[in-house]
C-alpha cells in the first residue's frame, strides 16, 4: 500500500529562519511521482513541485529547496529565510501514474513577524 | 486564464437536503478529479474522470454519491441525503494530457459543505 507521512503537524518561526518540513512515504512501485502543494488561508491547494522516481537530483526554486533521497524513502522540503507569506499547510503528496494523489495530513507552518 | 472553477463556495444545509457541488474544469484539459478534504481523513480522492468516463470511483464512500460529466466542461458531484458526516471542503482538479500521467493537478479553490 502507498502512504505519505509528514510527522510535523504543525511548526512555528520567525520570519527569515530556514526551516524543513519532513516528508516519508512507502511504496512498493518503482515508477512514482512525489508532489509538495501548498494550501494558504484562502484554501485552494497550490501545485510546488514534481519529482518522478527516477530523478533523485535536488532542486532549487527561489528561496524553496528538495531533497530527495530514495536510500530513505524521504522527500524533504526546505523554505530558506522565511517569509510570512509562506505561513499555509503544505502537503506532501504520492501517485503512481495517475492523478490519484496518496497525501500526507500535512504541515501547519507559521512565519511570524 | 481561467482555473478550475468550483460552485457554491460555502453551502450549510440540513441533513436529508440534496446537495449538488459543481465544477468547469481548466479548458483543453481531460481529467477531472473529486477530492475530500476532513480533519479526520485529510485529503482523499473520491472519483476521476478521463475524457468524461468515470475511470476510477473506488473513493466515493456510498450510494449516497454520485458524480457526472456530461460534457468536457462541467462535472456535478451530487450527496443525496446529505448527513453531518458529510461536512467536508471538496475539491475539484483537472489536467492535460501532458501532466495526466503525472499527477500534476490543478485544484480549484473548493467547496466548503456544512451539513447540520
Amino acid at each position: 500500500a502507498q502512504k505519505v507521512t509528514q510527522a510535523q503537524t504543525e511548526i512555528s518561526v520567525v520570519e527569515k529562519e530556514d526551516v524543513t518540513l519532513d516528508c516519508v512515504y512507502e511504496t512498493r512501485d518503482t515508477t512514482y511521482y512525489l508532489f509538495w502543494y501548498k494550501q494558504p488561508p484562502s484554501g485552494e491547494l497550490v501545485f510546488l513541485i514534481r519529482r518522478n522516481s527516477f530523478d533523485e537530483h535536488n532542486e532549487i526554486s527561489g528561496r524553496y529547496s528538495w531533497n530527495f533521497q530514495k536510500s530513505t524513502s524521504s522527500f524533504n522540503f526546505t523554505i530558506t529565510a522565511s517569509q510570512v507569506v509562506d505561513s499555509a499547510v503544505y502537503f506532501c503528496a504520492l501517485s503512481r501514474n495517475t492523478g490519484k494523489l496518496i497525501f500526507g495530513q500535512g504541515t501547519t507552518l507559521q512565519v511570524k513577524p | 486564464d481561467a482555473g478550475v472553477i468550483q460552485s457554491p463556495r460555502h453551502e450549510v444545509t440540513e441533513m436529508g437536503q440534496e446537495v449538488t457541488l459543481r465544477c468547469k474544469p481548466i479548458s483543453g484539459h481531460n481529467s477531472l478529479f473529486w477530492y475530500r478534504q476532513t480533519m479526520m481523513r485529510g485529503l482523499e480522492l473520491l472519483i476521476y474522470f478521463n475524457n468524461n468516463v468515470p475511470i476510477d470511483d473506488s473513493g466515493m464512500p456510498e450510494d449516497r454519491f454520485s458524480a457526472k460529466m456530461p460534457n468536457a466542461s462541467f462535472s456535478t458531484l451530487k450527496i443525496q441525503p446529505s448527513e453531518p458526516r458529510d461536512s467536508a471542503v471538496y475539491f475539484c482538479a483537472s489536467t492535460d494530457r501532458l501532466r495526466e500521467g503525472t499527477g500534476e493537478l490543478f485544484f480549484g479553490e473548493g467547496s466548503r459543505l456544512t451539513v447540520l
